[in-house]
């Protein structure tokens, strides 16, 4: 296991489409984030997991929006009925407890038309 | 309420040049962490460096170094001798210890850096 995984790595749907990405964290990493990155910003928090826990969740993240992480171990985000605004990089991220680094994914790069 | 700012949006330097990228954050919290990553164009966000609020002490790791100033709320990299491959874009982020103790990071906007020959 060498790091964090996403798939894919890029998705183009057309609006009004659902969408779902992976993440697999590092093994063992018991927290997992997911993060949104439009083009020249920086990257913005959506959603924490702590173990199989969704513990936070940013106002960023629409009912639109989906993300589960069964038995701690892979995610899910899904985004339903996506719009062009969802147009973004999704980028994954796991870290052990406490506020030590977290290591990034690749990301998926969505774009919708 | 936390923010980070970086206020260089993009810097041109040449080959060899040493080169410092701004940060200055804000937060209410007495203990956090604060962070560089690099963002090649590969997309993958690099961790380069993580410091608490706690320890002021400069650190330096081969060409990089770091500026932790608590008075100004700074915390600056400086690459020196930079390289075409240090060409990216750089952030800088802040974690807070607060009661929910997430961890997530509160990311500034990013300096691009290009490094020309």
């Amino acid at each position: 296991d060498t790091g964090v995984s996403q798939d894919p790595r890029h998705k183009i749907t057309k609006r009004g489409q659902n969408v779902t990405f992976r993440c697999d964290p590092i093994s063992e990493h018991n927290r997992l984030y997911w993060y949104r990155q439009t083009l020249g910003q920086g990257p913005e928090f959506l959603t924490y997991f702590q173990n199989e826990a969704q513990l936070e969740k940013s106002r960023l993240l629409s009912d639109r929006f989906s993300a589960e992480r069964p038995k701690g171990s892979f995610s899910t985000l899904e985004i339903q009925r996506t719009e062009q605004g969802d147009s973004a990089m999704y980028l994954c991220a796991s870290s052990t407890l406490g506020n030590t680094e977290a290591f990034f994914g690749q990301g998926t790069r969505l774009t919708v038309v | 309420a936390q923010k980070v700012t970086q206020a260089q949006t993009e810097i041109s330097v040449v080959e060899k040049e040493d080169v410092t990228l701004d940060c200055v954050y804000e937060t209410r919290d007495t203990t956090y962490y604060l962070f560089w990553y690099k963002q090649p164009p590969s997309g993958e966000l690099v961790f380069l460096i993580r410091r608490n609020s706690f320890d002021e002490q400069n650190e330096i790791s081969g060409r990089y170094s770091w500026n932790f100033q608590k008075s100004t709320s700074s915390f600056n990299f400086t690459i020196t001798a930079s390289q075409v491959v240090d060409s990216a874009v750089y952030f800088c982020a802040l974690s807070e210890r607060s009661s929910s103790n997430t961890g997530k990071l509160i990311f500034g906007q990013g300096t691009t850096l290009q490094v020309k020959p």
